[in-house]
C-alpha cells in the first residue's frame, strides 16, 4: 500500500497566483481530510469528505479556499488568489471509517512570497 | 464544537526518565482519543489510541490514561530514548456524530543524553 500520496511536496508561488494541492487517499478509505499546520495554530482541519461528499467545511478560512473530491481516489485543495499568510504545511489524511486509523500524507509545504 | 488543550508545549527530559503529556477536551460526548507522533519534517503518525470504555491502555513503553469525569487524558512514556524526541499531538472525536479529529496544539519532547 503506497499510503496517502500528496503532490507537490513543495510549492513556492507568488502572491496572487492560484495554487492547487493534490491528494490520493488510500484505496478503500471512505473519509478524506485536509489539514493545515502552522507553528502558531497547530493542526487545523480545513474540510473533510465522507464518500466523496463534503461534510464539514467550517474550517476553510476564506472564500479563496476551495476543495473538491470528484471521485474516491482524488481530491484537490485550491487557493485563489494566494497570500503570504497561506504559507504552511498542508496535510491530507484518509481513514477507512470515521476518525479511526487516520493516515496522513507527507504534506505539501506551501510558501507564498 | 470540540476544543482540545494540550500541556506542556515543550518538555525536556533526560534519557531514561519518564515523560507525561496532558490534554483536556470540552465535549463530554467525545469517545475516541488518539495520540500522534510527528518527527521533524515528517507526517504525524498514530502511536496509540484509547476509547471511552476503558481507562488505560499500554503498548510497551507508552501508555494512555483517560478520566472521563474530568475530561482529560494523558500520554505516558517510560524509559525515554533519544528517538522519542518529536512533537506529540493528542486528539479527540465524537465518533457518533463526526468523522473528524480535533487536535491539541502539540508538545515538543526533547530527550537529552
Amino acid at each position: 500500500d503506497a499510503g496517502v500520496i500528496q503532490s507537490p511536496r513543495h510549492e513556492v508561488t507568488e502572491m496572487g497566483q492560484e495554487v492547487t494541492l493534490r491528494c490520493k487517499p488510500i484505496s478503500g478509505h471512505n473519509s478524506l481530510f485536509w489539514y493545515r499546520q502552522t507553528m502558531m495554530r497547530g493542526l487545523e482541519l480545513l474540510i473533510y469528505f465522507n464518500n466523496n461528499v463534503p461534510i464539514d467545511d467550517s474550517g476553510m478560512p476564506e472564500d479563496r479556499f476551495s476543495a473538491k473530491m470528484p471521485n474516491a481516489s482524488f481530491s484537490t485543495l485550491k487557493i485563489q488568489p494566494s497570500e503570504p499568510r497561506d504559507s504552511a504545511v498542508y496535510f491530507c489524511a484518509s481513514s477507512p471509517v470515521g476518525p479511526y486509523g487516520y493516515t496522513f500524507g507527507s504534506g505539501t509545504r506551501l510558501t507564498v512570497v | 464544537g470540540e476544543n482540545v488543550e494540550q500541556h506542556p508545549s515543550t518538555l525536556s527530559v533526560q534519557e531514561g526518565d519518564s515523560a507525561v503529556i496532558k490534554c483536556t477536551y470540552s465535549d463530554s460526548a467525545s469517545n475516541y482519543f488518539p495520540w500522534y507522533k510527528q518527527e521533524l519534517g515528517k507526517r504525524p503518525q498514530l502511536i496509540i489510541d484509547i476509547r471511552s470504555n476503558v481507562g488505560e491502555k499500554k503498548d510497551q513503553r507508552i501508555a494512555v490514561t483517560l478520566n472521563k469525569t474530568a475530561k482529560h487524558f494523558s500520554l505516558h512514556i517510560t524509559e525515554t530514548q533519544p528517538e522519542d524526541s518529536a512533537v506529540y499531538f493528542c486528539a479527540a472525536s465524537n465518533t457518533g456524530t463526526a468523522s473528524k479529529l480535533t487536535f491539541g496544539t502539540g508538545t515538543r519532547l526533547q530527550v537529552t543524553l
